[in-house]
């Protein structure tokens, strides 16, 4: 069975900072690893996404992950965090190929001046 | 192009009573799936369609819960009755394509079961 586990309720990161987001999962074959964002009142937004290949994936609003196969882990990144990156950050996995997805309770980001 | 939209936006209703939550996929898309996170847990997978066929329903609670699709567009998930455990918020997400094909999500209802 599929697990994802993020371990940190809640981050805390002054702007301008880097942050780091964890992530470690337990699946059986090969990780399809996702990250999402949810705002407020809104729906998930897709981050980035490791299928295969290069280990360092790049995504939306320049946050990055990098997939460590050995630790299994895909902690979620970005050099300098924005009080706009606040929000709830949701790692994800599946295997064949990206049907459902298996989700982390969640990780709250606060971000502050 | 649209995104998902969901239906209503919040529901509160009665144990016993009947709801019915609607999903509008983003078009084009026949992959819809429906998840729900209950009392701030894990976001859990409830089913998947492709087009009008289920493709994968392993994640449904029990057999109060109904999910269709009818014409392979807009789906509807409806809980019947509703008991007080089914509080939570349900997402209906879609893609694309199944394999490797990043999901896009609504912004939920959010069902308050008293």
């Amino acid at each position: 069975a599929q697990s994802v586990a993020q371990p940190e309720d809640q981050v805390n990161v002054a702007e301008g900072n880097p942050l780091t987001v964890k992530c470690t999962y337990s699946v059986s074959g090969n990780p399809y690893l996702f990250w999402y964002v949810q705002y407020p009142n809104r729906g998930l937004q897709f981050l980035l996404k490791y299928i295969t290949g290069d280990n360092l994936v790049k995504g939306s609003y320049g946050f990055e992950a990098e997939f460590n196969k050995s630790q299994t882990s895909f902690h979620l990144k970005k050099p300098s965090a924005l009080v706009s990156d606040s929000a709830l950050y949701f790692c994800a996995s599946s295997t064949g190929g990206g049907n459902k997805l298996t989700f982390g309770t969640g990780t709250q980001l606060k971000v502050e001046l | 192009e649209a995104g998902v939209t969901q239906f209503p936006s919040h529901s509160v209703i009665e144990k016993g009573q009947t709801v019915t939550l609607r999903c509008d996929p983003i078009s084009g898309h026949d992959n819809l799936y429906w998840y729900r996170r209950v009392m701030g847990k894990e976001i859990k997978f409830l089913l998947h369609f492709v087009k009008e066929s289920k493709q994968d329903e392993s994640g449904m609670p029990n057999n109060r819960f109904l999910a269709e699709r009818t014409g392979g567009t807009y789906s509807t998930l409806k809980v019947q009755p509703a008991e007080l455990e089914d509080s939570g918020v349900y997402f209906c997400a879609s893609s694309r394509g199944q394999f490797y094909h990043e999901q896009y999500f609504g912004p939920g209802t959010r069902l308050t079961v008293t």
